[in-house]
C-alpha cells in the first residue's frame, strides 16, 4: 500500500516555465488536496477536490490549476512559475475532512529562479 | 493572518522535562487535529478531538480541546529526543477546508 505518492521530489524552474506536480493515492479516498508550506506560515490550502470531476479553490489558489479526472490522481499545474511559488508542496487525501485521518505525501521541493 | 495561532514558535528542552504547546483561535471548530512533522517528510496525524473539554492521551502526550472549541493544548510528559519535530494544529469547520497553525518546533536535547 503506497498511500499518497508525489513526484517529483525536487524541481528547479526558471521564472515563466510551467510544470505539473503529480499526486496519486491508492486508498480510494474521495477527498484530495494540495498545500504549500512556507517558513512561519504553516500549511496553506491551494486547491481541493471532493471527488472526480469536482475541484474548488482553497486559501491561496492564484497561479495554480488542478483537475480531477480519476479518484486516484490530482495533479497540480503551475502555468507560469514565479519566485513567490518557491515552496514545499504537499498533496493529501482522506475519506473526508475534519474528523478523518488526512494522509500526506512526502512533499515536493520547488525552487523558482 | 493565521486563523490558528500556535505558541511558542520554538521550544528547546532537556530530555525528561515536560512541555506544553498551545493552539488558539477566535473561531469555533467542529474538530481539531494535531500533527507531527519530521524534516523531509509530510505531517502525520497524532490525534483528533471533536468535543469541547475533551482530553485524549497518547502514551506521554496529552491533548485537550477547550470547552468553547476555540483552543487546544498538547502536553508532553518526560520528553525524549524522539519527540523532536514540528507540531502542527489544524482546525476543521465542516466545509472541507482544514486550517493549519504555523507550527511549533520542538527540540529535545539528550
Amino acid at each position: 500500500n503506497a498511500g499518497v505518492t508525489q513526484t517529483p521530489k525536487f524541481q528547479v524552474l526558471k521564472t515563466g516555465q510551467s510544470m505539473t506536480l503529480q499526486c496519486a493515492q491508492d486508498m480510494n479516498h474521495e477527498y484530495m488536496s494540495w498545500y504549500r508550506q512556507d517558513p512561519g506560515m504553516g500549511l496553506r490550502l491551494i486547491h481541493y477536490s471532493v471527488g472526480a470531476g469536482i475541484t474548488d479553490q482553497g486559501e491561496v489558489p492564484n497561479g495554480y490549476n488542478v483537475s480531477r479526472s480519476t479518484t486516484e490522481d490530482f495533479p497540480l499545474r503551475l502555468l507560469s512559475a514565479a519566485p513567490s511559488q518557491t515552496s514545499v508542496y504537499f498533496c493529501a487525501s482522506s475519506y473526508s475532512v475534519g474528523r478523518n485521518t488526512i494522509y500526506f505525501g512526502e512533499g515536493s521541493w520547488l525552487t523558482v529562479v | 493572518t493565521q486563523l490558528l495561532e500556535q505558541s511558542p514558535q520554538f521550544l528547546s528542552i532537556q530530555e525528561g522535562e515536560n512541555l506544553t504547546v498551545y493552539c488558539n483561535s477566535s473561531s469555533v471548530f467542529s474538530s481539531l487535529q494535531w500533527y507531527r512533522q519530521e524534516p523531509g517528510e509530510g505531517p502525520v496525524l497524532l490525534v483528533t478531538v471533536v468535543t469541547g473539554g475533551e482530553v485524549k492521551k497518547l502514551k506521554r502526550l496529552t491533548f485537550q480541546f477547550g470547552d468553547a472549541r476555540k483552543d487546544s493544548s498538547l502536553h508532553i510528559t518526560a520528553a525524549q529526543p524522539g519527540d523532536t519535530g514540528l507540531y502542527l494544529c489544524a482546525g476543521g469547520a465542516g466545509d472541507y477546508k482544514l486550517s493549519f497553525g504555523a507550527g511549533t518546533t520542538v527540540t529535545v536535547r539528550a
